[in-house]
């Protein structure tokens, strides 16, 4: 069955102290990989789409990897306005639409 | 210019009620979805709706009934409610070919069942 693994469950950082975040994946034919931001009390903000193993995307302090097994996502010198839950997904098996979540990492960026 | 939004934010009812969701989006998109994210924060899809016509309908209690009236709108009904329906409940819709993947969340509605 497909599965999605967020690491850690929660990460607190000092501003301007870069870390690493970890989605790891067990599906059959990876279709491609995404990263959302969730922010309290709203829905998740898309980020990222990976379709391959060796690819890279960046988005201002952020930028998503992807390997054969897993995903980092990577905040450089991270803000307060960083502060997040960090959701990764996979789409489900053959299905044209359907994607399954990770639990999400918190991330919290300590000013 | 809210591109998915849902009414009402908020929803608190008692035991045994019967209520909507109602959501809306103005992106021209042809696929629409109902999200549910427990206490634990786990986002798991219930409905899918493409072009009015339902394509994923998960394991889902049929006391939740999704109606979508035209592509841009999809709502939620829930009868006889129960305390496990307690949660907060996403639309979210996407564009028909790769950016299938690329969904737009509104921003949710609390469901508190007393």
């Amino acid at each position: 069955e497909d599965q999605v693994t967020q690491s850690p469950e929660a990460l607190r950082l000092q501003e301007g102290e870069s870390s690493s975040l970890n989605c790891s994946y067990t599906v059959s034919g990876l279709r491609g990989l995404f990263w959302y931001r969730q922010d309290p009390g709203k829905g998740p903000e898309f980020l990222f789409t990976l379709y391959s193993a060796g690819e890279e995307k960046e988005k201002e302090r952020l930028k998503a990897t992807l390997t054969k097994k897993e995903s980092f996502l990577h905040i450089t010198a991270p803000k307060p306005e960083d502060s997040a839950t960090y959701l990764c997904a996979v789409p489900w098996l053959s299905s044209a639409s359907k994607i399954i979540f990770g639990s999400g990492t918190r991330l919290s960026i300590r000013p | 210019d809210t591109a998915v939004s849902q009414t009402p934010k908020y929803l608190v009812t008692q035991m045994g009620n019967d209520k909507s969701i109602k959501c809306e989006q103005n992106l021209g998109h042809d696929t629409m979805y109902w999200y549910k994210q427990d206490s634990k924060k786990f986002l798991k899809i219930m409905f899918s709706y493409n072009n009015k016509e339902l394509i994923i309908n998960e394991t889902v209690p049929n006391r939740f009934s999704p109606k979508s009236p035209d592509k841009a709108h999809l709502n939620l009904h829930i009868n006889s409610l129960e305390l496990g329906d307690s949660a907060v409940y996403f639309c979210a819709s996407s564009q028909d070919g790769q950016a299938v993947w690329e969904q737009y969340f509104g921003p949710g509605t609390r469901l508190t069942v007393t």
